[in-house]
């Protein structure tokens, strides 16, 4: 049971390039998130879908796309990175009732 | 804003020394959660509490609901190097369609 698989690991980008980041879950969630969480700091809600087909912004959804492309990936997509966008990135799922949240490894991004 | 406050935001405590973090929301929650991270990891699942004034433990952790289900708190006794973290709380808030993370509260502890 691999839970929530992210990908890439790690990713250079320079000012202005493109770069989507992938997320699987396969636990059969509805709800999916995408964070992200600069160094010594909580965690900020970028994107979020509570179901299949529905995708809404979080706290700092400006400079990012999502797609949910079905009920187990769910996409983050950067169309002209920028050195504020440097972070280290989580994609998470939840059960039934918004219960026990799953997280994937994380994707350490750096925009130079 | 921010509607799921945690207080404090980092402590540093001598091996043996409690630690207690608050989680405060602006309202009602169906349930509170608790994570922990590791430094340099990602975020993983401790606990939840789903009752007005609820207590679980966890060997040294000890898990609080609040009676109006609005705060929580988490108390680890006699902590460890291995506690050295972030601690979360995470709940959906009132009608929410998402999980609501708190704004963490970090852990250090000297051997």
């Amino acid at each position: 049971n691999a839970g929530v698989t992210q990908t890439p690991k790690f990713q250079v980008l320079k000012t202005g390039q493109s770069m989507t980041l992938q997320c699987a879950q396969d636990m059969n969630h509805n709800s999916m998130y995408w964070y992200r969480q600069d160094p010594g700091m909580g965690l900020r809600l970028i994107y979020y879908s509570a179901s299949e087909g529905t995708t809404d912004k979080g706290e700092v959804p400006n400079g990012y796309n999502v797609s949910r492309l079905n009920k187990r990936e769910f996409s983050l997509r950067l169309e002209s990175a920028a050195p504020s966008q440097t972070s280290v990135y989580f994609c998470a799922s939840s059960g039934p009732r918004l219960t026990e949240a799953f997280f994937g490894q994380g994707t350490r991004l750096t925009v130079v | 804003g921010q509607q799921v406050m945690q207080i404090p935001q980092y402590q540093h405590v001598q091996e043996g020394e409690d630690f207690t973090t608050y989680c405060n929301s602006s309202t009602t929650l169906s349930n509170i959660q608790w994570y922990k991270q590791r430094p340099g990891g990602h975020p993983v699942f401790l606990i939840q509490l789903v009752k007005s004034g609820e207590v679980k433990k966890q060997k040294r952790l000890t898990f609080q609901f609040g009676e109006a289900k609005k705060n929580s708190s988490l108390h680890i006794t006699a902590t460890q190097t291995t506690d050295v973290g972030t601690y979360f709380c995470a709940g959906p808030l009132r009608s929410g369609d998402k999980l609501t993370f708190g704004t963490g509260t970090r852990l250090a502890v000297r051997p």
